[in-house]
């Protein structure tokens, strides 16, 4: 139906290695919004993808946006501590507007 | 400052009470949502609103009630019905359609 699947639920990796973040869907999407969630705090935005095969990049990150439009990445370069916490990624529901979040990947960084 | 605000930061319940989560915007924003978190569990959809005085079920809408007399303001009741009302609540809103969503700090109910 209307989930997004996310992978892996959980991810640790030492400061400097890189991280990514997969969001499948089994029916096209229309468009995919990435947030993060800092440990205790609630979800920000991070970008939204609309277009088949759209690569965005934000300093470290990159987002994809599948050619098919049915899977998207977030991939880290090099972490740092700072990019600790929960990335979800989320669809939006068709004429209801309704975002259907992810059950996000947990990232940890040892320094 | 323009954003969302949520009222209290915790809260505890006894069995049996209902108990109202206050979610205040000043953003101007249309459509307000109300999310519940659970570890391990995403962030899953109780109810929203798209405008004054009209509202809508999500996904797991049941033991919950909802009011949207005012364009700023969204409360959450989370009624005696609700068995299971441990978690983190989320507060959200937007100006509509596909746009991004803004999140308040969120409520963490407790039951006694």
């Amino acid at each position: 139906g209307q989930q997004v699947m996310q992978i892996p639920q959980y991810q640790h990796v030492q400061e400097g290695e890189d991280f990514t973040t997969y969001c499948n869907s089994s029916t096209t999407l229309s468009n995919i919004q990435w947030y993060k969630q800092r440990p205790g705090g609630h979800p920000v935005f991070l970008i939204q993808l609309v277009k088949s095969g759209e690569v965005k990049k934000q300093k470290r990150l990159t987002f994809q946006f599948g050619e098919a439009k049915k899977n998207s990445s977030l991939h880290i370069t090099a972490t740092q501590t700072t990019d600790v916490g929960t990335y979800f990624c989320a669809r939006s529901g068709g004429s209801n507007y309704k975002l259907t979040f992810g059950k996000g990947t947990l990232l940890t960084v040892n320094p | 400052d323009g954003g969302i605000t949520q009222s209290p930061k915790y809260l505890f319940r006894k069995e049996g009470q209902n108990v109202t989560l206050s979610c205040e915007q000043n953003l101007n924003h249309d459509a307000m949502y109300w999310y519940r978190q659970d570890p391990g569990q995403g962030l899953r959809l109780i109810y929203y609103s798209q405008i004054v005085n009209d509202f809508q079920k999500g996904d797991i809408a049941e033991g919950y009630s909802v009011s949207r007399e005012k364009k700023e303001s969204f409360p959450l009741t989370v009624t005696s019905a609700q068995k299971n009302p441990t978690a983190f609540y989320l507060c959200a809103s937007n100006s509509g359609g596909h746009e991004t969503q803004y999140f308040g700090p969120g409520t963490r109910l407790l039951v006694l």
